[in-house]
């Protein structure tokens, strides 16, 4: 089975500080993991995902994240956050190689953006 | 190509009433999700589908609750008789076993409102 833990559920920062949210994940098998972001009244959409390979991975909108295995984590970071970037963010898991893509979600961070 | 498409998009009821909800997934997916997402309990996966046949119901909270996909463009989920707890934003996703592994497209939400 697999789980993830969003640490904080409310992050605040300032336009142009460095963004970092908080994913640890439990996986008994190789996971694929995700970040997923929501804005206000609409689905969820793909920032970045990661599968096998390199463990930093880029996505839209200036995001990144590393996976870390000795950690179990696969935080999400932005350099200079805009207030364009204030949703809500998911990161999610899910089993490599099987399960159908289904997949866990965390329990959100929401992110604000202030002047 | 258009996403998923969810409707209603916003649906007010009263307890004891019959509710449905409607997907059409993304054309060519082979998997389609049902998630429940509250303030209190976050992103539930309810049910899954692969190739219009229903892989995993455990999520679905009550026999109140019933899904089906008759064919690969159309599925419905149905709650009755509804309650008040039942309140929350429904989404529908829908992803493809031979595309990027693990991404969900997700569809805008049916917010159910029950009094």
């Amino acid at each position: 089975a697999q789980s993830v833990t969003q640490l904080g559920s409310h992050v605040s920062v300032s336009e142009g500080a460095l963004v970092l949210l908080r994913c640890n994940y439990s996986s008994s098998v190789p996971p694929y993991l995700f970040w997923y972001v929501q804005y206000p009244n609409q689905g969820l959409q793909l920032l970045l995902k990661y599968t096998t390979g390199a463990t930093l991975v880029k996505g839209i909108n200036g995001f990144e994240a590393e996976f870390k295995k000795s950690e179990t984590s696969f935080h999400l970071t932005k350099p200079s956050a805009h207030m364009s970037d204030a949703a809500e963010y998911f990161c999610a898991v899910s089993a490599q190689g099987g399960g159908g893509n289904k997949l866990t979600f965390g329990t959100g961070t929401q992110l604000k953006v202030e002047l | 190509d258009a996403g998923v498409i969810q409707s209603p998009r916003h649906e007010v009821t009263e307890m004891g009433q019959e509710v449905t909800l409607r997907c059409k997934p993304i054309s060519g997916h082979d998997y389609l999700f049902w998630y429940r997402q509250t303030m209190m309990r976050g992103l539930e996966l309810l049910i899954y589908f692969n190739n219009n046949v229903p892989i995993d119901d455990s999520g679905m909270p009550e026999d109140r609750f019933s899904a089906k996909m008759p064919n690969a463009s159309f599925s419905t989920l149905k709650i009755q008789p509804s309650e008040p707890r039942d309140s929350a934003v429904y989404f529908c996703a829908s992803s493809s076993q031979t595309g990027m592994a693990g991404e969900l497209f997700f569809g805008e939400g049916s917010r159910l409102t029950v009094l």
